[in-house]
Protein backbone atom coordinates (compact mmCIF):
# COMPACT_ATOMS: atom_id res chain seq x y z
CA UNK A 1 0.00 0.00 0.00
CA UNK A 2 0.81 3.36 -1.10
CA UNK A 3 1.87 5.54 2.44
CA UNK A 4 2.99 9.32 2.42
CA UNK A 5 4.92 10.66 5.35
CA UNK A 6 5.00 14.64 6.50
CA UNK A 7 6.92 14.85 9.48
CA UNK A 8 7.04 18.85 10.07
CA UNK A 9 3.46 19.41 11.50
CA UNK A 10 4.56 23.02 11.30
CA UNK A 11 7.23 25.18 9.76
CA UNK A 12 7.92 28.81 10.38
CA UNK A 13 10.07 31.17 7.64
CA UNK A 14 10.65 34.42 7.50
CA UNK A 15 9.16 36.68 4.49
CA UNK A 16 11.25 36.43 1.07
CA UNK A 17 13.18 33.35 2.88
CA UNK A 18 13.04 29.51 0.79
CA UNK A 19 11.43 26.89 2.84
CA UNK A 20 11.67 23.68 2.47
CA UNK A 21 8.74 20.88 3.17
CA UNK A 22 9.54 17.37 3.73
CA UNK A 23 7.85 14.36 2.14
CA UNK A 24 8.86 10.96 1.86
CA UNK A 25 7.01 8.13 0.46
CA UNK A 26 6.51 4.86 0.27
CA UNK A 27 4.99 2.18 -2.97
CA UNK A 28 5.85 -0.72 -4.67
CA UNK A 29 4.51 0.43 -7.95
CA UNK A 30 6.87 1.27 -10.31
CA UNK A 31 5.24 4.34 -12.14
CA UNK A 32 3.53 6.84 -9.93
CA UNK A 33 2.52 10.78 -9.54
CA UNK A 34 3.67 13.24 -6.74
CA UNK A 35 1.32 16.43 -5.99
CA UNK A 36 1.64 19.53 -3.85
CA UNK A 37 -1.59 20.82 -2.57
CA UNK A 38 -2.26 23.93 -1.11
CA UNK A 39 -4.84 24.65 1.36
CA UNK A 40 -5.53 27.97 2.61
CA UNK A 41 -7.62 28.92 5.69
CA UNK A 42 -10.65 29.07 3.49
CA UNK A 43 -10.05 24.94 2.70
CA UNK A 44 -9.94 24.64 -1.17
CA UNK A 45 -7.07 22.65 -2.35
CA UNK A 46 -4.84 24.39 -4.71
CA UNK A 47 -2.57 22.47 -7.07
CA UNK A 48 0.99 23.49 -6.74
CA UNK A 49 3.11 21.16 -8.47
CA UNK A 50 3.46 17.25 -10.04
CA UNK A 51 6.43 15.56 -10.00
CA UNK A 52 5.87 12.17 -12.72
CA UNK A 53 8.17 8.93 -11.13
CA UNK A 54 10.13 8.60 -14.43
CA UNK A 55 10.94 12.16 -14.92
CA UNK A 56 14.48 13.11 -15.24
CA UNK A 57 14.44 17.27 -14.02
CA UNK A 58 12.72 18.14 -11.16
CA UNK A 59 9.62 19.50 -11.79
CA UNK A 60 9.19 23.69 -10.94
CA UNK A 61 6.52 25.97 -10.93
CA UNK A 62 7.09 29.49 -10.87
CA UNK A 63 8.33 29.82 -7.09
CA UNK A 64 7.72 25.82 -6.35
CA UNK A 65 10.22 23.48 -7.13
CA UNK A 66 9.99 19.74 -6.42
CA UNK A 67 13.47 17.97 -5.00
CA UNK A 68 12.56 14.80 -6.04
CA UNK A 69 15.30 11.96 -4.98
CA UNK A 70 13.88 8.68 -6.32
CA UNK A 71 16.22 6.53 -4.16
CA UNK A 72 15.81 8.06 -1.14
CA UNK A 73 11.69 8.10 -1.89
CA UNK A 74 11.82 11.19 -0.95
CA UNK A 75 10.10 14.70 -2.87
CA UNK A 76 10.47 17.65 -1.10
CA UNK A 77 8.61 20.89 -1.32
CA UNK A 78 10.86 24.03 -1.47
CA UNK A 79 9.13 27.76 -1.63
CA UNK A 80 11.55 30.58 -2.60
CA UNK A 81 11.03 33.79 -1.76
CA UNK A 82 8.29 33.48 0.61
CA UNK A 83 5.01 35.61 1.07
CA UNK A 84 2.62 35.97 3.94
CA UNK A 85 -0.06 34.53 1.66
CA UNK A 86 2.08 31.06 1.36
CA UNK A 87 0.69 31.01 5.05
CA UNK A 88 -1.41 27.60 4.75
CA UNK A 89 -1.48 24.48 5.22
CA UNK A 90 0.69 22.12 2.44
CA UNK A 91 -0.06 18.33 1.35
CA UNK A 92 1.77 16.20 -0.37
CA UNK A 93 0.26 13.01 -2.12
CA UNK A 94 0.66 10.47 -4.67
CA UNK A 95 -1.01 8.52 -7.12
CA UNK A 96 -0.48 5.79 -10.15
CA UNK A 97 0.92 7.25 -12.84
CA UNK A 98 -0.96 9.25 -14.97
CA UNK A 99 -3.11 11.47 -12.21
CA UNK A 100 -6.01 9.06 -12.63
CA UNK A 101 -6.44 7.09 -9.88
CA UNK A 102 -6.56 8.42 -6.38
CA UNK A 103 -4.91 10.44 -3.81
CA UNK A 104 -3.13 9.42 -0.55
CA UNK A 105 -2.03 12.27 1.24
CA UNK A 106 0.29 12.86 4.03
CA UNK A 107 -0.75 15.02 7.09
CA UNK A 108 0.24 18.00 5.89
CA UNK A 109 2.88 21.05 7.27
CA UNK A 110 1.02 24.55 8.67
CA UNK A 111 3.55 27.20 6.90
CA UNK A 112 3.68 29.66 8.77
CA UNK A 113 4.98 33.08 7.10
CA UNK A 114 6.22 35.88 9.11
CA UNK A 115 7.46 39.56 8.80
CA UNK B 1 -6.52 25.06 -15.21
CA UNK B 2 -10.01 22.94 -15.55
CA UNK B 3 -12.86 24.23 -12.82
CA UNK B 4 -14.48 22.08 -10.54
CA UNK B 5 -17.74 23.71 -8.78
CA UNK B 6 -19.02 22.70 -5.33
CA UNK B 7 -22.23 23.42 -3.46
CA UNK B 8 -22.94 24.36 -1.18
CA UNK B 9 -19.62 25.69 0.67
CA UNK B 10 -21.33 25.73 4.36
CA UNK B 11 -24.60 23.80 5.45
CA UNK B 12 -25.95 23.22 8.83
CA UNK B 13 -28.84 20.83 8.75
CA UNK B 14 -31.22 19.25 11.82
CA UNK B 15 -29.80 15.45 13.01
CA UNK B 16 -31.87 13.19 11.10
CA UNK B 17 -31.96 14.83 8.11
CA UNK B 18 -30.53 14.28 4.86
CA UNK B 19 -28.22 16.59 2.98
CA UNK B 20 -26.97 16.78 -0.77
CA UNK B 21 -23.91 17.86 -2.07
CA UNK B 22 -23.10 18.59 -5.39
CA UNK B 23 -20.48 18.42 -7.67
CA UNK B 24 -19.49 19.81 -10.91
CA UNK B 25 -17.28 19.95 -13.48
CA UNK B 26 -17.50 23.11 -15.37
CA UNK B 27 -15.34 22.68 -18.43
CA UNK B 28 -14.27 19.26 -18.76
CA UNK B 29 -15.84 15.95 -18.70
CA UNK B 30 -14.97 14.22 -15.50
CA UNK B 31 -15.16 10.52 -16.24
CA UNK B 32 -14.15 10.24 -12.47
CA UNK B 33 -14.85 12.06 -9.31
CA UNK B 34 -13.38 10.91 -5.71
CA UNK B 35 -14.87 12.44 -2.71
CA UNK B 36 -13.05 12.92 0.41
CA UNK B 37 -13.37 13.77 4.22
CA UNK B 38 -11.35 15.98 6.44
CA UNK B 39 -11.75 16.40 9.65
CA UNK B 40 -10.67 19.62 11.39
CA UNK B 41 -6.67 19.88 11.57
CA UNK B 42 -6.14 16.37 9.59
CA UNK B 43 -5.66 15.03 5.96
CA UNK B 44 -8.02 14.22 3.87
CA UNK B 45 -9.07 10.81 3.96
CA UNK B 46 -11.23 9.51 0.13
CA UNK B 47 -14.16 8.33 1.14
CA UNK B 48 -14.98 6.60 -2.52
CA UNK B 49 -14.46 6.51 -6.34
CA UNK B 50 -17.27 7.34 -8.70
CA UNK B 51 -16.95 6.74 -12.18
CA UNK B 52 -20.21 8.23 -15.05
CA UNK B 53 -22.83 5.74 -14.93
CA UNK B 54 -21.51 3.12 -12.40
CA UNK B 55 -21.88 2.43 -8.94
CA UNK B 56 -19.34 4.02 -6.59
CA UNK B 57 -16.48 2.32 -5.48
CA UNK B 58 -16.57 2.81 -1.35
CA UNK B 59 -13.31 2.69 0.59
CA UNK B 60 -12.67 0.42 3.37
CA UNK B 61 -15.05 1.62 6.44
CA UNK B 62 -16.98 3.86 4.62
CA UNK B 63 -21.05 3.36 5.17
CA UNK B 64 -22.43 2.89 1.56
CA UNK B 65 -25.88 2.90 2.56
CA UNK B 66 -25.40 6.36 5.03
CA UNK B 67 -22.98 8.67 2.08
CA UNK B 68 -25.12 7.97 -0.88
CA UNK B 69 -23.03 8.69 -4.41
CA UNK B 70 -24.42 9.42 -7.77
CA UNK B 71 -22.31 10.17 -10.76
CA UNK B 72 -25.28 10.43 -13.23
CA UNK B 73 -23.57 12.68 -15.62
CA UNK B 74 -20.10 13.71 -16.87
CA UNK B 75 -20.49 16.66 -15.02
CA UNK B 76 -21.67 16.08 -12.12
CA UNK B 77 -21.74 13.68 -9.30
CA UNK B 78 -23.77 14.26 -5.89
CA UNK B 79 -22.95 12.96 -2.46
CA UNK B 80 -26.40 12.54 -0.22
CA UNK B 81 -25.24 11.93 3.69
CA UNK B 82 -28.30 10.15 5.07
CA UNK B 83 -29.69 10.38 8.35
CA UNK B 84 -27.01 13.10 9.47
CA UNK B 85 -25.71 12.94 12.73
CA UNK B 86 -23.16 15.05 14.83
CA UNK B 87 -20.16 12.75 14.17
CA UNK B 88 -20.80 13.00 10.46
CA UNK B 89 -20.09 17.07 10.79
CA UNK B 90 -17.00 17.10 8.60
CA UNK B 91 -15.00 19.12 5.65
CA UNK B 92 -16.30 16.93 2.49
CA UNK B 93 -14.23 18.02 -1.13
CA UNK B 94 -14.69 16.78 -3.95
CA UNK B 95 -12.02 15.79 -7.07
CA UNK B 96 -12.43 15.09 -10.92
CA UNK B 97 -10.79 14.40 -13.47
CA UNK B 98 -11.02 14.04 -17.34
CA UNK B 99 -10.53 11.46 -20.08
CA UNK B 100 -6.83 12.25 -20.81
CA UNK B 101 -3.88 12.15 -19.16
CA UNK B 102 -3.40 14.99 -17.16
CA UNK B 103 -1.29 15.21 -14.45
CA UNK B 104 -3.52 16.88 -11.71
CA UNK B 105 -6.96 16.35 -9.95
CA UNK B 106 -9.06 19.66 -9.95
CA UNK B 107 -10.71 19.96 -6.09
CA UNK B 108 -14.30 21.81 -5.88
CA UNK B 109 -14.30 24.41 -2.65
CA UNK B 110 -15.41 21.78 -0.33
CA UNK B 111 -18.51 21.97 1.78
CA UNK B 112 -18.49 22.22 5.67
CA UNK B 113 -21.59 20.35 7.37
CA UNK B 114 -22.33 21.14 10.18
CA UNK B 115 -25.33 18.57 11.95
CA UNK B 116 -26.69 19.65 15.03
Amino acid sequence: AQKITQTQPGMFVQEKEAVTLDCTYDTSDPSYGLFWYKQPSSGEMIFLIYQGSYDQQNATEGRYSLNFQKARKSANLVISASQLGDSAMYFCAMTKEGGGNKLTFGTGTQLKVEL
Amino acid sequence: GAVVSQHPSRVICKSGTSVKIECRSLDFQATTMFWYRQFPKQSLMLMATSNEGSKATYEQGVEKDKFLINHASLTLSTLTVTSAHPEDSSFYICSARGAGAISEAFFGQGTRLTVV
